[in-house]
């Protein structure tokens, strides 16, 4: 990945736990987003928090930025099956308007 | 709401022959970019436009060209294509003023043969 690497690459769970994914970058940023990919489907933006944030809410989803060490993390909770897609963090720099993703998460949700 | 409308879904093409990928933009969206991504990687960033002028570039091959029209749909145009072009495309539109809000399409499936 150009951007850095997502924590962990894959992430097995059974429905109704807490499933947490990590991302770190390597630039300055403006925003860091989160998308859900279904299997080679589109991209669906899912949350952008601000590089001036700490943390943000959306439902059952929480995200947390620590600008000082790069990264992010992604907590998505009571999972279900549906949510079994690849998550990919995707940051816009200072310099410029285009996304640099992450590597992604592949997660499965077992019901 | 209206989304970005990407055509064809699907592209099968021998080794050599050329491709044109379109994309249109959500309304009012005056900004496009392109993404390209390859089998089990991230989507890396090909090329973006503003007012039909590229405004950033990333990597996307010599053998790719891309422009943006007055209606602000974009094309993709790929020559002598390789094995290795196989990919899902992306196209995003997104506000100039609010570039870090791109909203992306469904993606062209890309198989070359």
């Amino acid at each position: 990945s150009q951007q850095g690497e997502e924590d962990p690459q894959a992430l097995s769970i059974q429905e109704g736990e807490n499933a947490t994914m990590n991302c770190s970058y390597k630039t300055s940023i403006n925003n860091l987003q989160w998308y859900r990919q279904n299997s080679g489907r589109g991209l669906v933006h899912l949350i952008l928090i601000r590089s001036n944030e700490r943390e943000k809410h959306s439902g059952r989803l929480r995200v947390t930025l620590d600008t000082s060490k790069k990264s992010s993390s992604l907590l998505i909770t009571a999972s279900r099956a549906a949510d079994t897609a690849s998550y990919f963090c995707a940051t816009d720099s200072i310099s410029g308007n285009k996304l640099v993703f992450g590597a992604g998460t592949i997660l499965r949700v077992k019901s | 709401a209206a989304g970005v409308i990407q055509s064809p879904r699907h592209l099968i093409k021998e080794k050599r022959e050329t491709a044109t990928l379109k994309c249109y933009p959500i309304p009012r969206h005056d900004t496009v970019y392109w993404y390209q991504q390859g089998p089990g990687q991230d989507p890396q960033f090909l090329i973006s436009f503003y007012e039909k002028m590229q405004s950033d570039k990333g990597s996307i091959p010599d053998r790719f060209s891309a422009q943006q029209f007055s209606d602000y749909h974009s094309e993709l145009n790929m020559s002598s294509l390789e094995l290795g072009d196989s990919a899902l495309y992306f196209c995003a539109s997104s506000l100039r003023t609010r570039a870090n809000e791109q909203f992306f399409g469904p993606g062209t499936r890309l198989t070359v043969l």
